[in-house]
């Protein structure tokens, strides 16, 4: 089946550690995103790539840091620079970029902060 | 700065009745608008989507209204169904802007039966 897999599903994180949340796509999409979403509001991006070995910054990507070193992997990692982290987070990709096309989500990773 | 407003935050409808949700958007660069339907825990589902050369996009029992001289768009949910509960995103996207889908805050609906 083709689909983005995002792990772990669930996250707890100490005060002051960095984490990194995974995100993997088999569907040959140029373009993915990460996106935070908090309770009751919408989906702010944090990252996005249109390419591999490149990507720019969203709207909220202060304390987050990715890397896109093969097409079909696009990790987060939520540094201790993050003051809030705690939020459901959202992989997604879409296809060729220059196309406006459905954007895919994964499942989803909640972030806790203990 | 919101480029996607959403409204209304919540809405309870009847089994049967018809939902409207709406949202408006600010910049002229967009020129693809889908609305993603959201169940508890899970990601965001493409529902439908429209571009501006059209007014009117139908599928099923969903439809874009889409009104680019007032740069506003809304999803009608006709006999809405128990299983239509959940949270509806309007987006926006363009070439022009970045091919980066911008969100609207969401809406949850409930349909009791």
């Amino acid at each position: 089946d083709g689909g983005i897999t995002q792990s772990p599903k669930y996250l707890f994180r100490k005060e002051g550690q960095n984490v990194t949340l995974s995100c993997e796509q088999n569907l040959n999409h140029d373009a993915m995103y990460w996106y935070r979403q908090d309770p009751g509001q919408g989906l702010r991006l944090i990252y996005y790539s249109q390419i591999v070995n490149d990507f720019q910054k969203g709207d909220i990507a202060e304390g987050y840091s990715v890397s896109r070193e093969k097409k079909e992997s696009f990790p987060l990692t939520v540094t201790s620079a993050q003051k809030n982290p705690t939020a459901f987070y959202l992989c997604a990709s879409s296809t060729e970029r220059g196309l406006n096309t459905e954007a895919f989500f994964g499942q989803g990773t909640r972030l806790t902060v203990v | 700065q919101q480029q996607v407003k959403q409204s209304p935050q919540s809405l309870i409808v009847q089994k049967g009745g018809i939902s409207i949700i709406n949202c408006a958007y600010e910049n002229t660069a967009f020129d693809y608008f889908p609305w993603y339907q959201q169940f508890p825990g899970k990601g965001p589902a493409l529902l439908i989507a429209i571009r501006p050369d059209v007014s009117e996009k139908k599928e099923g029992r969903f439809t874009i209204s889409f009104n680019k001289s007032a740069k506003q768009f809304s999803l009608h949910i006709m006999d809405s169904q128990p299983g239509d509960s959940a949270t509806y995103f309007c987006a926006a996207s363009g070439e022009a802007a970045g091919n980066k889908l911008t969100f609207g805050g969401g809406t949850r609906v409930l349909v009791k039966p």
